[in-house]
């Protein structure tokens, strides 16, 4: 097991196209977070999940979000209709209900033309 | 609402001297204060969690809850100190974290 992976690690997309990234946790972590960054900013919290249950969702997330996490093992976050203000990195992060300690993955970098 | 604030976007010291990267926060309850840092060209890792009060790579950081303080600490700057340092706060629940805009240390040589 290498950690957090997230795939892709880069995607550009033009204003109005839809776009998904994956996100894979730590085996048998059962909490997933999803943060994003935008540039001089810290990680901003956007949802997370105890298994497939989605529990929490920022007033970031706007309708054009969503995230699932249909089997309790990986995630997807999707943005429709993308604006040039989604530029991010997307981050995510796994941790074990209980223990506080988040690993993030190497996150996906966003660039809507 | 929950708040981390970190004043220094940017410090730099010498190779040797001694570092202080400064966290207040804001938090109505009991928070758990974390360290957070990413090298050049990794992924965010965990430094230290108040909550075990050890000391990672030299570092270490004691919460003052009446100063709301959670100040990282390092006598002795190595050059492979150099990275982005995160102040981070969770709450209860959903034990989201909350960061401060992170400090970007350079050490000399």
């Amino acid at each position: 097991d290498t950690g957090v992976s997230q795939d892709p690690r880069h995607k550009i997309t033009k204003r109005g196209q839809n776009v998904t990234f994956r996100c894979d946790p730590i085996s048998e972590h059962n909490r997933l977070y999803w943060y994003r960054q935008t540039l001089g900013q810290g990680p901003e919290f956007l949802t997370y999940f105890q298994n497939e249950a989605q529990l929490e969702k920022s007033r970031l997330l706007s309708d054009r979000f969503s995230a699932e996490r249909p089997k309790g093992s990986f995630s997807t976050l999707e943005i429709q209709r993308t604006e040039q203000g989604d530029s991010a990195m997307y981050l995510c992060a796994s941790t074990v209900w209980g223990t506080q300690t988040q690993y993030f993955g190497p996150g996906t970098r966003l660039t809507v033309l | 609402a929950q708040r981390v604030t970190q004043p220094e976007k940017l410090l730099s010291v010498f190779k040797g001297a001694p570092v202080e990267l400064k966290c207040n926060y804001s938090y109505s309850g009991s928070p758990e204060l974390f360290w957070y840092v990413q090298y050049s060209r990794q992924r965010l890792q965990l430094l230290l969690r108040h909550i075990s009060r050890e000391s990672i790579k030299g570092f270490t950081a004691d919460l003052n809850k009446g100063e709301t303080s959670f100040h990282l600490k390092k006598p002795f700057a190595q050059e492979e100190d150099s990275a982005m340092y995160y102040c981070a706060l969770s709450g209860e629940g959903a034990q989201k974290l909350v960061f401060g805009q992170g400090t970007r240390l350079t050490i000399n040589p």
